[in-house]
């Protein structure tokens, strides 16, 4: 089964701070995704990654896929209040199925 | 707003009765996918449909079914509801067929079972 593992579940932090995200798996994905969700919305895609070692950037925010393709990450730079949500990275599994991370709860303090 | 609507926003229902999510996709989507979340399980894939047939099944138990009308919107019945059935239910819609199509999610509908 392939499983995506999110690190941290919680994070709080000061506007101004930087944090990373992290997305692992032992499973190689053609793909990963990364979304995120504000309270009384569904979930929006920030960005998908495809090639190993891959890096987009997003104004403040950077997405990293791993060399072999099992693994990402989420940086923001000078966190703001407005970055404030749940962050899922998503990946599509052998079946085609979308598959998601627990997701990592951001706030970020003013 | 990503153009995908579901109604209603929130259900409060008791224990063995069934209830109906609807879901309109974006227009001219043709994919449509429901999805669970709750806090221990997290967002889970249940079923999608294409263009009014079933095309990919994942986590749904058979108390649940769904269906995908002429008009594309897509219906979710949960049946025989239990407590542990009250989640938020997702409905994302997409253009094509295949998995790699970006998935546009609406706003959910929180069940909660009683």
């Amino acid at each position: 089964t392939q499983l995506l593992e999110q690190s941290p579940q919680f994070l709080s932090i000061q506007e101004g701070e930087n944090l990373t995200v992290y997305c692992n798996s032992s499973s190689v994905f053609s793909s990963l995704q990364w979304y995120r969700q504000e309270p009384g919305e569904g979930p929006v895609l920030l960005v998908t990654v495809v090639t190993g070692g891959e890096v987009k950037k997003l104004k403040r925010l950077t997405f990293q896929f791993g060399d072999a393709r099992k693994d990402s990450s989420l940086h923001i730079t000078a966190a703001q209040p407005g970055d404030t949500g749940l962050y899922l990275c998503a990946g599509y599994n052998q079946g085609g199925k979308l598959i998601f991370g627990q997701g990592t709860e951001l706030s970020v303090k003013p | 707003d990503s153009g995908v609507t579901q109604t209603p926003k929130h259900l409060i229902t008791a224990t063995g009765q069934r209830v109906t999510l609807r879901c309109s996709p974006r227009s001219g989507d043709l994919s449509v996918y429901w999805y669970q979340q709750s806090l221990d399980q997290g967002l889970q894939f249940l079923i999608q449909y294409y263009n009014g047939e079933e095309r990919a099944k994942g986590n749904i138990l058979e108390r649940f079914s769904a269906q995908q009308f002429p008009d594309l919107h897509s219906e979710l019945n949960l049946s025989s509801l239990e407590l542990g059935d009250s989640a938020l239910y997702f409905c994302a819609s997409s253009g094509g067929g295949t998995y790699y199509n970006e998935q546009f999610f609406g706003p959910g509908t929180r069940l909660t079972v009683l």
